[in-house]
């Protein structure tokens, strides 16, 4: 079946570091990827997404590129802030299906 | 838009008793989903409703949770009797379309229950 599989965390970083979160799935058919951002005490937040092949997520610093020949869509941020401390969920949506399949989140920590 | 809207957003209660949490989705979403957040098991899939029907709720751990979709604004989540190890946060989300579609869902600021 479909799944997501996140680097484990947590994660930690001086800020202004590159962040790095690595994400691969498995899908049968042309899945819709999509990045999560929970913050303390909050429900998830849509960060980003990508519903096709070579598209190019972005928002609010953070990207991602859909991967179809690595199955993979990692999330990256050039600089860190104190602000991103966050849990962050890959997840997928395929075709055909009406679930969306979360990874196991991966906790970020930004030291100033 | 306000949002998906869950209520309460903490619980206490004793084991045996009956919890009910309850949610507001998007208006216009034909989508809803619950789950539930812990530790150990991340966040998990309970049920899917699509236009007010369940449709998949294979996630449900076990006789004592219920939930029902009465309309299309508003639906519940029962846990009855309530034990200690169903302290978790709870989820609802909704989705314009549901999964398979370009559409996300979209998450409420959950419930957090804590059953002594």
């Amino acid at each position: 079946g479909d799944s997501v599989t996140q680097m484990e965390g947590p994660v930690t970083l001086s800020e202004e570091a590159f962040l790095t979160i690595n994400c691969t799935y498995t899908a049968t058919g042309y899945p819709s990827l999509f990045w999560y951002v929970q913050y303390p005490g909050e429900g998830l937040q849509l960060l980003l997404k990508a519903t096709k092949a070579d598209d190019k997520g972005s928002n609010k610093g953070f990207e991602a590129t859909y991967r179809k020949e690595t199955t993979s869509f990692h999330l990256e941020k050039g600089s860190v802030q104190v602000s991103d401390s966050a849990v962050y969920f890959c997840a997928l949506s395929d075709q055909g299906t009406y679930k969306y399949i979360f990874g196991t989140g991966t906790r970020l920590k930004v030291l100033a | 838009d306000a949002g998906v809207i869950q209520s309460p957003r903490h619980e206490v209660t004793e084991m045996g008793q009956e919890v009910t949490l309850r949610c507001k989705p998007i208006s216009g979403h034909n989508s809803l989903f619950w789950y539930r957040q812990t530790m150990m098991r991340g966040l998990e899939l309970l049920i899917y409703f699509n236009n007010n029907v369940p449709i998949d709720d294979s996630g449900m751990p076990e006789d004592r949770f219920s939930a029902k979709m009465p309309n299309a604004s508003f639906s519940t989540l029962k846990i009855q009797p309530s034990e200690p190890r169903d302290s978790a946060v709870y989820f609802c989300a909704s989705s314009p379309q549901g999964g398979g579609t370009n559409t996300e869902a979209f998450f409420g600021q959950g419930t957090r229950l804590t059953v002594v």
